[in-house]
């Protein structure tokens, strides 16, 4: 099974900062990698499908890169709504793991 | 417009069985894979069983393999989580979810297990 570390684990920052947020698998999965967004009480949000592919409807400050092995979720100028919980995952193969999340937190 | 709407929930011991609903509507279910995924109480989110568009295939973590079976029924437009020798640990919050585009997610249905 792939499995997905993420990190930090957790994130404090400002509002206007950018921040980066770090996705590894260990073993290469192309850019089958989704990033989702999940506040406290709702499903997650899809963010970045195909690890760099912007879901309608998401803000242009959030970027994604990566193939292989590595990726990155970059949010380039943090709004008070973007302070959550990020997961990355793999779809590459057919049991679809989740990284741990990264808590991003207000500083 | 997309729904999933997840139901079976409850609060259960060690040991017993459920069987967790997802009824969809809004697209054409019989064409698109779906996923159950959990999130233990302030915990991440785990990936825990898939299954084809038509069935024929599934797929499971090794945590519930043996334990859940995923199987739908394309003329109802429904997802089921089979779920047996329950744990204290699958206690979770169950979200079906479409795959693919993995755009489209239900809102959960509780499930707790406890003596």
């Amino acid at each position: 099974d792939i499995q997905m570390t993420q990190s930090p684990s957790s994130l404090s920052a400002s509002v206007g900062d950018g921040v980066t947020i770090t996705c590894r698998a260990s073993q290469s999965i192309s850019n089958y990698l989704n990033w989702y967004q999940q506040k406290p009480g709702k499903a997650p949000k899809l963010l970045i499908y195909a690890a760099s592919s912007l879901q309608s409807g998401v803000p242009s400050r959030f970027s994604g890169s990566g193939s292989g092995t590595d990726f990155t979720l970059t949010i380039s100028s943090l709004q008070h709504e973007d302070f959550a919980t990020y997961y990355c995952q793999q779809t590459y193969t057919n049991f679809h793991s989740f990284g741990q999340g990264t808590n991003l937190e207000i500083k | 417009e997309v729904q999933l709407l997840e139901s079976g929930g409850g609060l259960l011991q060690p040991g017993g069985s459920l069987r967790l609903s997802c009824a969809a509507s809004g697209f054409t279910f019989s064409s698109r894979t779906m996923n159950w995924v959990r999130q233990a109480p302030g915990k991440g989110l785990e990936w825990v069983s898939g299954i084809s568009d038509s069935g024929d295939s599934t797929y499971y973590a090794d945590s519930v393999k043996g334990r859940f079976t995923i199987s739908r029924d394309n003329s109802k437009n429904t997802l089921y989580l089979h779920m047996k020798s329950l744990r204290v640990e699958d206690t979770a919050l169950y979200y079906c979810a479409r795959g693919s585009s993995w755009y489209y997610w239900g809102q959960g249905t509780l499930v707790t297990v406890s003596s």
